[in-house]
């Protein structure tokens, strides 16, 4: 089954630059999603097609690709960004969704 | 504004069928999209279980597709899940999505997310 990889943790001090990477193999034919989760919330979409930010979400969060790698980059990170990100995104044919396992932030 | 709102028991036997339904409101799900159900159990990802769409077709994952069964009532507006067999593997937090699929586009992901449910299964 296609599966999408994530770092378990990230820590970075407020104000400085988190980057959370994902990879799978299907990445540079499909789009990815990222989904910011708060502890006992639903997750929230942040990134959606790689790099576009939905309204209502600040400018310091963008998303990047590289080849089978893509990057969510939270600059000038802030203490109400520590939360868990899963990244998202489908397998080749677009028939099955698939999700990272997840990285949990951590603002030091 | 879409909201999604999942329910059903909180707690199932093993072997039972676990039984959820997701009322949608602010939105009609016969005017398009899909509906997806993802589950998240306890300190753990995320995972997808299946989509629907308005029509009845459906989408799921390989892993649980011999256990799940995803319908759609258009009369009440609502999208249900059935999972059988269950085992304390199938305990999760279980959400419903909108899921706004467009294969022409390549795009597929879940823009408005439900609180979700907890759901146990313990004798």
């Amino acid at each position: 089954s296609y599966e999408l990889t994530q770092p378990p943790s990230v820590s970075v001090s407020p104000g400085q630059t988190a980057r959370i990477t994902c990879s799978g193999d299907a990445l540079p034919k499909q789009y990815t999603y990222w989904y910011q989760q708060q502890p006992g919330q639903a997750p929230v979409l942040v990134i959606y097609k790689d790099s576009e930010r939905p309204s209502g979400i600040p400018e310091r969060f963008s998303g990047s690709r590289s080849g089978t790698t893509v990057t969510l980059t939270i600059s000038g990170v802030q203490a109400e960004d520590e939360a868990d990100y899963h990244c998202q995104s489908a397998d080749r044919s677009g028939t099955y969704r698939v999700f990272g396992g997840g990285t949990k932030l951590t603002v030091l | 504004q879409v909201q999604l709102q999942a329910s059903g028991p909180g707690l199932v036997r093993p072997s039972e069928t676990l039984s959820l339904t997701c009322a949608v409101s602010g939105y009609s799900v016969t005017s398009g999209y899909y509906w997806g159900w993802i589950r998240q159990p306890p300190g753990k990802g995320l995972e997808w279980i299946g989509s629907i769409y308005h029509s009845g077709s459906t989408y799921q994952n390989p892993s649980l597709k011999s256990r799940v069964t995803i319908s759609i009532d258009t009369s009440k507006n609502q999208i249900s899940l059935k999972l059988n067999s269950v085992t304390a593997a199938d305990t999760a937090v279980y959400y419903c999505a909108r899921d706004p699929t467009n294969h022409d586009y390549g795009v597929y992901y879940f823009n408005y997310w439900g609180q979700g449910t907890l759901v146990t299964v313990s004798s």
